[in-house]
């Protein structure tokens, strides 16, 4: 079945640690997407990438880094510069200049200990 | 800068009802609007897109309509069950400009949480 998988589900970090999470898709979906979920507010834009090899920052990027080297693989790396890393952490795809649906993974949950 | 308010933040209503959840903006300038239901823990599952120059649209009991002119937009649920309950979240994707737009950029509200007791 075609999809988004995210791993881990859950992720336990002591401060001051780096942490990747991976997101795959085999939906030959052309941009992918990082958003971040807290409790009471909706979900905001980390980073997105629309081709291999080059990606944009979103509105909260401050303390995240990704990569785009594969159409497949987009991971996100909490960095130890990132406050406030507990979150809900969900991963997108989309087809470039299609109607616009977005389909999402279903989450990693981090806990900065 | 847009922003998505959505109404009311929780809901509980009896089986059976027809209910409405409310979605506005700030910003017309969209290419598009989209309703996702979120579960506890679980990501998004898209329920509707309506491009900018549509009015509507429907799946099955779902029924989303867009006033870009006014900034809002409504997802109706009708004969509502408890399998129902979830998180609603609205999102508005923005305009699209002669040098391309990312279209998962979207702006999300804060989503209305609905309870559908039996």
């Amino acid at each position: 079945d075609g999809g988004i998988t995210q791993s881990p589900k859950y992720l336990f970090r002591k401060e001051g640690q780096n942490v990747t999470l991976s997101c795959e898709q085999n939906l030959n979906h052309d941009a992918m997407y990082w958003y971040r979920q807290d409790p009471g507010q909706g979900l905001r834009l980390i980073y997105y990438s629309q081709i291999v090899n080059d990606f944009q920052k979103g509105d909260i990027a401050e303390g995240y880094s990704v990569s785009r080297e594969k159409k497949e693989s987009f991971p996100l790396t909490v960095t130890s510069a990132q406050k406030n890393p507990t979150a809900f952490y969900l991963c997108a795809s989309i087809v470039q200049g299609g109607a616009g649906e977005l389909f999402f993974g279903e989450g990693s949950r981090l806990t900065v200990l | 800068k847009q922003e998505v308010t959505q109404i009311p933040a929780a809901l509980s209503v009896p089986e059976g009802e027809n209910l409405v959840l409310n979605c506005s903006f700030t910003d017309s300038a969209i290419y598009n609007l989209q309703w996702f239901r979120q579960d506890p823990g679980k990501g998004l599952t898209s329920l509707l897109l309506i491009q900018s120059s549509q009015r509507e649209q429907t799946s099955g009991r779902l029924n989303a309509s867009l006033d870009k002119s006014s900034g809002r937009s409504t997802l109706y649920i009708a004969a509502s069950q408890p399998g129902d309950s979830a998180t609603y979240l609205c999102a508005v994707g923005g305009s699209s400009n002669a040098g391309g737009t990312s279209y998962g950029k979207l702006t999300f509200g804060q989503g209305t949480i609905l309870t559908v007791h039996p």
